[in-house]
């Protein structure tokens, strides 16, 4: 079973940003957190990863707590292309790893 | 930016037919994975597969499913003979190994599967 809890749905106004919670209580030391999102009827699409420091990248920022039991990724701007099922995900960095979805959260972003 | 490909789109097969997914992970990836959606659930591993051989399969992977690659582009995955249940997307991923990124997997756009 996935080890993350999300909420299952979330709104958001378009041009706001969008910040989704993801609780990893029982994280370890060597485990990751990894975000994808998946739009209607496409592949997953990666986000964004991060052990302890926060991160940043094109599409998206990754805020880890100090203690790593919970982020937030946020979409600086919300756009209605970002409308999509996002899953958070904690895994270790091991190459054949596989990956664990659970429901993640549904944002809808609003006109 | 390079991406994994999948063929067909859409497949639609009789029950019992066996039916072949294909992709062409993206190049240099050395791990490959095959993962499937049955509608409105949650996206399941069925395999992964390294060096020409299964690293690790799930419940799901039983002996009606089957992986290989055949030549240096391309990774398969045969259902020898479908079930009503087989209905689902199927996703390809291949593996990056090389930071500053790590060790991320990238998916195809999948291939819908109906069996009728």
């Amino acid at each position: 079973d996935a080890k993350t809890t999300q909420p299952p749905s979330m709104d958001c106004a378009e041009g706001r940003a969008a910040n989704l919670p993801c609780n990893h209580s029982t994280i370890s030391g060597n485990e990751y957190v990894y975000w994808y999102r998946q739009i209607h009827s496409q592949g997953p699409q990666y986000i964004i990863h991060g052990l302890k420091n926060n991160e940043t990248n094109e599409m998206a920022s990754l805020i880890i707590t100090e203690d790593r039991k919970s982020s937030t990724l946020i979409l600086p701007h919300a756009t209605l292309r970002d409308t999509a099922v996002y899953y958070c995900i904690v895994r270790a960095m091991n190459r054949d790893d596989k990956i664990i979805f659970g429901k993640g959260t549904r944002l809808h972003i609003l006109p | 930016e390079p991406e994994v490909t999948q063929t067909p789109s859409h497949q639609v097969t009789q029950m019992g037919q066996e039916v072949i997914l294909r992709c062409v992970p993206i190049s240099n990836h050395l791990y490959f994975y095959w993962y499937r959606q049955i509608l409105g659930q949650k996206v399941e591993f069925l395999v992964s597969f390294y060096n020409n051989e299964i690293s690790e399969k799930s419940e799901i992977f039983d002996d009606q499913f089957s992986v290989e690659r055949p030549d240096g582009s391309n990774f398969t995955l045969k259902i020898r003979s479908t079930k009503l249940e087989d209905s689902a997307m199927y996703f390809c991923a291949s593996n990056d190994r090389a930071p500053p990124r790590g060790e991320t997997q990238y998916f195809g756009p999948g291939t819908r599967l109906l069996v009728l």
